[in-house]
């Protein structure tokens, strides 16, 4: 398997655009992790899903941010408008269903927005 | 904050010396997890120890977990350039949430 598979690995946008982030877990994996990490808030959980459903959007920032999963295979962050203060790395992870269990982190997509 | 607090947030030992980095936690766990990050990559698991578990192995890792003080320690003995990284903590929580603390930076020198 070629792990979790994250694009673009590099995004430079202009404030006010719409940023669309994209994931592809693992092939068999029921949970899915959106993350955003700073240097100033660490690694923070925005939102996580469980077969497709979203289970905890808490760490969502603002209305700005909304996060998708269609299918099994597929999962999107969007931001719109983003704004500077949106710069940050952002990870996906997934792992398979249960309370014991390891993720496994995408190579994340570090965000500018100038 | 959603995290909770590891320390210390770095430290610089030498190769061949031993390196025990602690986290701290505020809520009720599943389990606890260690992960390692290299600069500029994604996180990587390193050892999950259950919330009925006190210590666990895993080569020249060793992970201890006391509930009642809400903490756990991870040592690396040995330690090799190499292990140079970042590391982090995670809580499993309720649902398979799993929050991250801030992390240790971790330098070895040759």
């Amino acid at each position: 398997d070629a792990g979790v598979i994250q694009s673009p690995r590099h995004e430079v946008t202009e404030m006010g655009q719409e940023v669309t982030l994209r994931c592809k877990p693992i092939s068999g994996h029921n949970s899915l992790f959106w993350y955003r990490q700073t240097m100033m808030r660490g690694l923070e959980l925005l939102i996580y899903f469980n077969n497709n459903v979203p289970i905890d959007d808490s760490g969502m920032p603002e209305d700005r941010f909304s996060a998708k999963m269609p299918n099994a295979s597929f999962s999107t962050l969007k931001i719109q408008p983003s704004e500077p203060r949106d710069s940050a790395v952002y990870f996906c992870a997934s792992s398979t269903e249960g309370e014991n269990t390891e993720a496994f982190f995408g190579q994340g997509t570090r965000l500018t927005v100038v | 904050s959603q995290q909770g607090e590891e320390d210390p947030q770095a430290l610089s030992i030498q190769e061949g010396e031993n390196a025990t980095m602690n986290c701290s936690y505020k809520t009720s766990i599943n389990n606890l997890q260690w992960y390692r990050q290299n600069s500029g990559r994604g996180l990587v698991h390193l050892i999950l120890i259950r919330s009925n578990e006190r210590e666990k192995h895993s080569g020249r890792l060793r992970v201890t977990l006391d509930t009642s003080k809400k903490s756990s320690s991870l040592l690396i003995t040995a330690s090799r350039a190499a292990d140079t990284a970042s590391y982090f903590c995670a809580t499993g929580r309720q649902g398979g949430k799993l929050i991250f603390g801030q992390g240790t930076e971790l330098s070895v020198k040759p």
